[in-house]
């Protein structure tokens, strides 16, 4: 299947720093998602991008939605230790087809 | 107010024996999912209801079976887990399933096989 490259795959950071991470693919997708997922539990959505050029807040977290249709980021501000855990993007190509990237594990420290 | 319920949260079975995971939802979506997830690793999509039309990912193994008997109710049902089975289990929906919906994950199911 087409594939998400998402970069980086581990982020250490201290408390208070901004965080940026990305997701590309050679594919054309309709939607990006991001999504958090915290030990033991089901990811939760984040952010929803539907329009290529798509800016999109969400308090401190911020995601675009790339112009080629092909990439989305996603930055944090102001880091806190609650913001540790994995951040997924995920792009739907189509119907019922959403890709996943490999995950972001972020750790912040106090 | 949770919408993706999943139960039990973590399901210990042995080698071989069948088990069930359950999933309900209170969005009345049309589409449910199975996903599976192993450690460190992104969800992987085993199979989607639309409705009561099943639709099976072609690398799903036929050891997993599904079962939607009304809208708001899905099941996960394993005939004979093998170690390798063992994962974290994810429920999702979504409204049509379109390429512009967005898919809601329960909390998920931890399955041990001993």
């Amino acid at each position: 299947g087409q594939q998400l490259n998402q970069s980086p795959q581990s982020m250490f950071i201290q408390e208070g720093e901004d965080v940026s991470m990305n997701c590309t693919s050679s594919s054309i997708f309709n939607t990006w998602l991001w999504y958090k997922q915290d030990p033991g539990e089901g990811p939760v959505l984040l952010i929803a991008l539907y329009k290529a050029g798509e800016l999109t807040s969400n308090g401190r977290l911020t995601a675009q939605f790339g112009i080629t249709r092909k990439d989305s980021f996603l930055n944090i501000s102001a880091s806190i230790p609650s913001d540790v855990g994995i951040y997924f993007c995920a792009g739907q190509l189509g119907n019922n087809d959403m890709r996943f990237g490999a995950g972001t594990r972020l750790t912040v420290k106090p | 107010d949770a919408m993706v319920i999943q139960n039990p949260r973590y399901q210990v079975t042995q080698f071989g024996k069948p088990v069930t995971l359950s999933c309900s939802q209170t969005l009345n979506h049309n589409v449910m999912y199975w996903y599976q997830q192993k450690s460190s690793q992104a969800p992987k999509l085993l199979f989607h209801y639309y409705d009561k039309d099943f639709n099976n990912e072609a690398d799903t193994p036929d050891n997993f079976q599904s079962r939607r008997p009304n809208t708001s109710f899905c099941f996960l049902d394993i005939r004979s887990p093998g170690l390798g089975d063992a994962a974290m289990y994810l429920c999702a929906t979504s409204r049509e399933g379109r390429g512009t919906d967005t898919q809601y994950f329960g909390p998920g199911t931890r399955l041990t096989v001993l």
